[in-house]
């Protein structure tokens, strides 16, 4: 089963605007994982977040983590063409190495000029 | 791409047929892991490794077997391959933090 499920499943933007996706899981984490995407290309990491943070940026992005929630967003701003992308959550859970990660399902991002 | 590569890229191959997949790392990561990406699954855990000769199951390891003889390479054996096992595979290693570096993805079909 996924822990992650992000939403939405997909999202149609324009060049400059801003792009958030969402990501729900289930159990405790050790720490919550953005990963991009590019169509037909394998997975590249964005930005972690530990389960005693709050919120991290990394240039144009933005996520937040809400464990009470259990819930994760990701924001990109001011984006672009080249964004265009899957992206997906992962999360690492508590019980020890936090040595697998649990992918969502992801996003498909598009973004237009 | 942390110097992960996948062998072959693509393969067609027929039902009932072994095939085995290779992953391959130039920089001594620990870990290794193999997933399989399927439409409206994202990527699921089938094996991953801790060390040489050291593997686990996943989340989907029925139908798969995996050996890992020395650091570098992480193989997957599908022993008789079937056509739900079509799918897009993905090796990955661990860097010395918790983030995964993937490899560039074999694409299997089986007939």
């Amino acid at each position: 089963s996924q822990q992650g499920e992000e939403d939405p499943q997909a999202l149609s933007i324009q060049e400059g605007e801003n792009a958030t996706m969402n990501c729900s899981y289930k159990t405790s984490i050790n720490n919550l994982q953005w990963y991009r995407q590019n169509s037909g290309r394998g997975l590249v990491h964005l930005i972690l977040i530990r389960s005693n943070e709050r919120e991290k940026h990394s240039g144009r992005l933005r996520v937040t983590l809400d464990t009470s929630k259990k819930s994760s967003s990701l924001l990109i701003t001011a984006s672009r063409a080249a964004d265009t992308a899957s992206y997906f959550c992962a999360t690492a859970d508590d019980t020890g190495t936090a040595s697998k990660l649990t992918f969502g399902t992801g996003t498909r991002l598009q973004v237009t000029l | 791409d942390a110097g992960i590569t996948q062998s072959p890229r693509h393969k067609v191959t027929e039902t009932g047929t072994p095939v085995t997949l290779r992953c391959h790392q130039t920089e001594n990561h620990r870990y290794m892991y193999w997933y399989r990406q399927d439409p409206g699954h994202g990527l699921r855990l089938i094996h991953y490794s801790y060390g040489v000769k050291d593997t686990d199951k996943g989340e989907v390891s029925d139908g798969y077997s995996v050996s890992r003889s020395k650091t570098e390479d992480f193989l997957l054996t599908l022993e008789s391959a079937t056509s739900s096992q079509t799918s897009v595979y993905f090796c990955a290693i661990r860097s010395t933090g918790e983030t995964q570096y993937f490899g560039p993805g074999t694409r299997l079909l089986v007939l």
